[in-house]
């Protein structure tokens, strides 16, 4: 089994719908992270989690939100959803190794294909 | 603010043949440097890091990288390419922030 899953892989859905893409971690890691990829871009921080009472905008936030459920558990959010949110969505998690700094890699997930008509 | 450059879209090699993957970085302190690989419909993998120490790190699968300070440099090499490295190759910079940026991605692209 994969250390991080992401549910659903593929979405396909309408404007105006409200979208849920689940993560869920076995590493044990605290850190866990909602980034969205498009084509020349690259990845992008949507937000960020330290802890499970921890909660940070990254880059992109507009549109979305976000809920920590508990250590294992991440889930990305879009409200309302619209065409440009169209993109490929990781959650990733990481392990901070020393002094909070964030020296450690992060793990990705397979990523959850969104398309947006 | 950080940020990271990968000035170039895409990289031609021929098999057997030396690679670099070019990024530049802008950060506030001391960066820490990482390189990621995306293989086709997969999440993106780590490769290597530096965080201190010898400017020449060595990662998975014969690949290393180089900081180079005064450049603000941290290209990725690779002696001998092989066909199976073609993929999309990621730099990515963080401080002591906590929050890794990424740059823009290039693809890799080995011939036979």
């Amino acid at each position: 089994d994969a250390d991080v899953t992401q549910t659903p892989r593929n979405r396909i859905t309408k404007t105006g719908k409200r979208i849920m893409l689940e993560c869920s971690q076995t590493k044990g890691h605290d850190r866990m992270y909602w980034y969205r990829q498009d084509p020349g871009l690259g990845l992008r921080l949507i937000y960020y989690s330290f802890d499970v009472k921890d909660i940070n905008k990254g880059e992109i936030s507009d549109g979305y939100s976000v809920s920590r459920q508990a250590q294992a558990k991440f889930s990305l959010s879009l409200e309302s959803a619209i065409p440009n949110q169209t993109a490929l969505y990781f959650c990733a998690t990481s392990d901070p190794t020393s002094g909070g700094r964030n020296t450690g890699e992060l793990f990705f997930g397979e990523g959850s294909r969104l398309t947006v008509l | 603010a950080q940020s990271v450059a990968q000035p170039e879209d895409q990289v031609n090699v021929a098999e057997g043949n030396p690679l670099t993957v070019k990024c530049t970085y802008s950060v506030s302190g001391n960066p820490y440097l990482f390189w990621y690989v995306q293989y086709p419909n997969r999440g993106l993998q780590f490769l290597l890091k530096y965080i201190t120490g010898d400017n020449l790190v060595k990662g998975s699968y014969g690949f290393e990288a180089e900081f180079n300070k005064s450049q603000t440099s941290f290209h990725l090499k690779k002696p001998s390419a092989l066909v199976s490295d073609s993929a999309l190759y990621f730099c990515a910079v963080t401080n002591q922030g906590g929050k890794l940026i990424f740059g823009q991605g290039t693809e890799l692209s080995v011939k036979p």
